[in-house]
């Protein structure tokens, strides 16, 4: 079993709509990342999420640690064909040493 | 210009060749790591390096050898490759290891594609 569940799977939208993508476990974190990969790239860090209940903005991203931080959701509103790419929720593992990555959300953000 | 450098971006060899993948970082960090994507799997953790000794090693095969002669620089040494070896191989960086402090963050560099034929 995956430490990190993420859905949907995929996603695939007209430009101007709004989502909401999800990142969950049964584990609690002291912290949680989310990163984008654009096709033939690696993730780049959007945010980093550590206080239960915190939301965090970047322009039309909002990002919400859950208040019992074991699960996170990310809301794009106005989605644009430049959103477009893999989601990744990132965080420590349970023995404290390595950073774990949940499957991804694939996103496609059509004109 | 990204604070994680890979090469080569690119890389077709034979399952009989010998390459090598190069990472360097520019950020001060003291942890490094290599990843691997494949088109079907979430990103999975192959070595982890701190302070250029290793730390994990992902019971990955032994025709990956992975280097740390310093603390910024890894690379992953390939030989007699298999086609199913073929992915995006991620280097990346940290300051310390993943728990050191619930801030701690890791950054990427853009991969070297890997298709071995």
């Amino acid at each position: 079993t995956q430490l990190l569940e993420q859905s949907p799977q995929f996603l695939s939208i007209q430009e101007g709509e709004n989502l909401t993508v999800y990142c969950n476990s049964s584990s609690v974190f002291s912290s949680l990342q989310w990163y984008r990969q654009e096709p033939g790239e690696g993730p780049v860090l959007l945010v980093t999420v550590v206080t239960g209940g915190e939301v965090k903005k970047l322009k039309r991203l909002t990002f919400q640690f859950g208040d019992a931080r074991k699960d996170s959701s990310l809301h794009i509103t106005a989605a644009q064909p430049g959103d477009t790419g893999l989601y990744l929720c990132a965080v420590i593992d349970n023995y404290g040493q390595n950073f774990v990555f949940g499957p991804g959300t694939r996103l496609s953000v059509l004109p | 210009e990204t604070g994680v450098t890979q090469t080569p971006r690119h890389l077709v060899m034979g399952m009989t060749n010998k390459k090598s993948l190069k990472c360097e970082q520019h950020l001060g960090h003291n942890a490094m790591y290599w990843y691997k994507q494949s088109a079907k799997k979430p990103l999975e953790l192959m070595f982890v390096y701190n302070f250029k000794e290793q730390t994990e090693n992902n019971s990955v095969p032994s025709r990956f050898s992975p280097e740390c002669p310093n603390s910024s620089h890894l690379f992953l040494h390939l030989h007699t490759l298999q086609p199913e070896d073929s992915a995006l191989y991620l280097c990346a960086s940290s300051q310390d290891l993943g728990g050191a402090r619930a801030s701690n963050t890791i950054y990427f560099g853009e991969g070297s594609w890997l298709t071995v034929v």
